[in-house]
């Protein structure tokens, strides 16, 4: 079973400044590597996957980069709208797993 | 549009059952793989249990085997979760979602999600 580490638990920051999000995996998930957001109330919602391709909709402040087993989810300027938890999520071998989060607040 | 709207969750005592149900549209039903992944409350996530496109791949997280099935009706455009045995363990929101590839040997990247229902086990 593969198990994702995120760090940080917690990453304080201020509208504006750039977000740097990490995970790491207990083996290797090749580029099978994908970032949600979620929001308090909200259901998840897809950002990144295969470690670098945006969803649809997504706008180009999110990127997504890595392989093998560590992967950096950045946001290269925090939008209010921005401070959520996020969540890492391997699909390359099951049973599928999720990173325990962290969570983006405001500073 | 797409749209996954689940029914079903509410309040069970342990060892009893519920059938959570998901009804989609905006999207070819038919051609995608459906997803159950669960959060119990203030916690991550977890994937729970997957079905390919035809009902014939599935998956199941080693915790809920033997006690849920999952299935679809592709001429009615729902997905459903059949939870037997409850265990307080299993209290969560589950969410309904919707596979990005058509196809289950890429399946594992969902991109649209349900709001979610929530199923609590309880005495």
């Amino acid at each position: 079973e593969i198990v994702l580490t995120q760090s940080p638990a917690t990453l304080s920051l201020s509208p504006g400044e750039r977000a740097t999000l990490s995970c790491r995996a207990s083996q290797s998930v090749s580029s099978f590597l994908a970032w949600y957001q979620q929001k308090p109330g909200q259901a998840p919602r897809l950002l990144i996957y295969d470690t670098s391709n945006r969803a649809t909709g997504i706008p180009a402040r999110f990127s997504g980069s890595g392989s093998g087993t560590d992967f950096t989810l950045t946001i290269s300027s925090l939008e209010p709208e921005d401070f959520a938890v996020y969540y890492c999520h391997q699909r390359s071998n099951w049973p599928f797993s999720f990173g325990p989060g962290t969570k983006v607040d405001i500073k | 549009e797409v749209q996954l709207l689940e029914s079903g969750g509410g309040l069970v005592q342990p060892g009893g059952s519920l059938r959570l149900s998901c009804a989609a549209s905006g999207f070819s039903f038919s051609d995608y793989a459906m997803t159950w992944v669960r959060q119990a409350p203030g916690k991550g996530l977890e994937w729970v249990s997957t079905l390919g496109e035809t009902g014939v791949n599935t998956y199941y997280v080693d915790s809920v085997k033997g006690r849920f099935t999952i299935s679809r009706d592709n001429s009615k455009n729902t997905l459903h979760l059949q939870m037997n045995s409850l265990r307080a363990e299993d209290t969560a929101i589950y969410y309904c979602a919707k596979d990005r590839r058509g196809n289950w040997k890429y399946v594992g990247t969902v991109d649209y999600w349900g709001q979610g229902t929530l199923v609590t086990v309880s005495s």
